[in-house]
């Protein structure tokens, strides 16, 4: 099983900053990362695939990169909307699909 | 528009038994990887079972040989059927659309809440 690690656990940001979320694979997943939001008692929401891919709606201001066992999700000038969690989740080699721990990004 | 729709959560005692739905709309669940997802009170998200286009699924090893995944193409509804429920069950059990057939979530529903308590 791959296990996916994120750091840091929790971010604190004011309004118009830019945040940095780092994701680390146990083993090589090539470019087979996602990364999903999930706001208080709502269901997550895919905002990247393929490390890079913005999905469909999702703003600019949102960037993935990385391959391999290193990955980032960058957010650009946060807006209020923005204040979440926000997961990796590797499926390059599935059964099982598996997710990081989260990082919480709160305004400071 | 896609919708996933989860129904039949609720209040269990441990050892006892739930089946899950999931109504899928706006797409069909025939031709796309179906999957569902958990996440404990205040913790992260845990995949729980794939069932494929063809049929095949496949499970965490927390689950394996208790829930049983499955689908009805003609209803457009996905299903887990949980037995043996345990304490560590309790979780918001959410059904996820996996796109076409790669191992990412395109869309997810909304969640049932399943408390496993004595």
């Amino acid at each position: 099983e791959i296990v996916m690690t994120q750091s840091p656990a929790s971010l604190s940001v004011s309004p118009g900053e830019g945040a940095t979320l780092s994701c680390r694979a146990s083993q090589s997943i090539s470019s087979n990362l996602a990364w999903h939001q999930q706001k208080p008692g709502q269901a997550p929401r895919l905002l990247i695939y393929g490390a890079s891919t913005r999905a469909p709606g999702i703003p600019a201001r949102f960037s993935g990169s990385g391959s391999g066992t290193e990955f980032t999700l960058t957010i650009s000038s946060l807006q209020s909307e923005d204040f979440a969690i926000y997961y990796c989740q590797q499926y390059n080699n599935w059964p099982p699909l598996t997710f990081g721990g989260g990082t919480k990004v709160e305004i400071k | 528009e896609v919708q996933l729709v989860e129904s039949g959560g609720g209040f269990i005692q441990p050892g006892g038994s739930l089946r899950l739905s999931c109504a899928a709309s706006g797409f069909s669940v025939s031709v796309n990887y179906m999957s569902w997802v958990r996440q404990a009170p205040g913790k992260g998200l845990e995949w729980v079972s794939v069932v494929y286009s063809g049929g095949n699924a496949y499970y965490a090893d927390s689950v394996k040989g208790r829930f049983t995944i499955s689908k009805d193409n003609s209803k457009n509804t996905l299903y887990l059927q949980m037995n043996n429920l345990r304490a560590e069950d309790t979780a918001v059990y959410y059904c996820a659309k996996q796109f076409g057939s790669y191992g990412y979530f395109d869309y997810w529903g909304r969640g049932t809440l399943v408390t496993v308590s004595s």
